[in-house]
């Protein structure tokens, strides 16, 4: 089992769409959870970090299921420059803060 | 947000000769900074880790003499491709650490170095 797994993709939406992302992860001893968005041929830029209780940051809600390692992204009222590559990404080890393994990504595409 | 820098960020070398690139957190002190790789439509693949003032650390299958890793102060970085190879050429990410108040570590990226071995 790849060590962490997302959605193949692409997703092709259009404007003001809602989408959702999902991505499962092998390592029962991660603690830190992300989502990072890459643009072509870009570094990846933190879209925001994943918490137990859920979170929430504009039109982005991610949410973490420790019991099913299961990590979920959702995207409301989709925007022309949401296209993108979302990346999951989830910690190595048991601590916060060590190495990060990525996800293969999945690709969002939004037209008008 | 926390800026990282690269340089450069794309070079073009012959087989053989080696290449240096450098990773600077410009407004923290990163003690640990990471060294990734992504090919074309791949994910990240962490290469290694870089703590400040002692040795890297190597993800298994990279070759610790050959992609040599420093990382001589709190906010430089540098890994070394020697003797370079076609097959070497990537896109080389690096991250630094920047400890948040919140319960996740964060991980800033630098905007990469593209490399093409001729």
């Amino acid at each position: 089992r790849k060590e962490v797994e997302q959605d193949p993709g692409p997703f092709n939406v259009p404007e003001g769409a809602t989408v959702a992302f999902n991505c499962t992860y092998s390592n029962s001893a991660s603690q830190s959870f992300f989502w990072y968005r890459q643009d072509c041929r870009k570094e990846p830029k933190l879209l925001m970090s994943v918490y137990s209780s859920g979170n929430e940051d504009g039109r982005f809600t991610a949410q973490l299921n420790r019991a099913s390692q299961y990590i979920s992204l959702l995207i409301r009222d989709s925007k022309l420059s949401d296209s993108a590559t979302y990346l999951c990404v989830v910690n190595k080890g048991g601590q916060a803060g060590t190495a990060l393994i990525f996800g293969k990504g999945t690709t969002l595409s939004v037209s008008s | 947000g926390a800026v990282v820098s690269q340089h450069p960020s794309r070079v073009i070398c012959k087989s053989g000769t080696s290449v240096k690139i450098e990773c600077r957190s410009l407004d923290f002190q990163a003690t640990t900074m990471f060294w990734y790789r992504q090919f074309p439509k791949k994910s990240l693949m962490l290469m290694a880790t870089s703590n400040e003032g002692s040795k890297a650390t190597y993800e298994q299958g990279v070759e610790k003499d050959k992609f040599l890793i420093n990382h001589a102060s709190l906010t430089l970085s540098t890994l070394t491709v020697t003797s370079a190879h076609p097959e070497d050429s990537s896109f080389y990410i690096c991250s630094a650490r920047r400890p948040t108040s919140g319960r996740a570590h964060e991980q800033y990226f630098g905007p990469g170095t593209r490399l093409t071995v001729t």
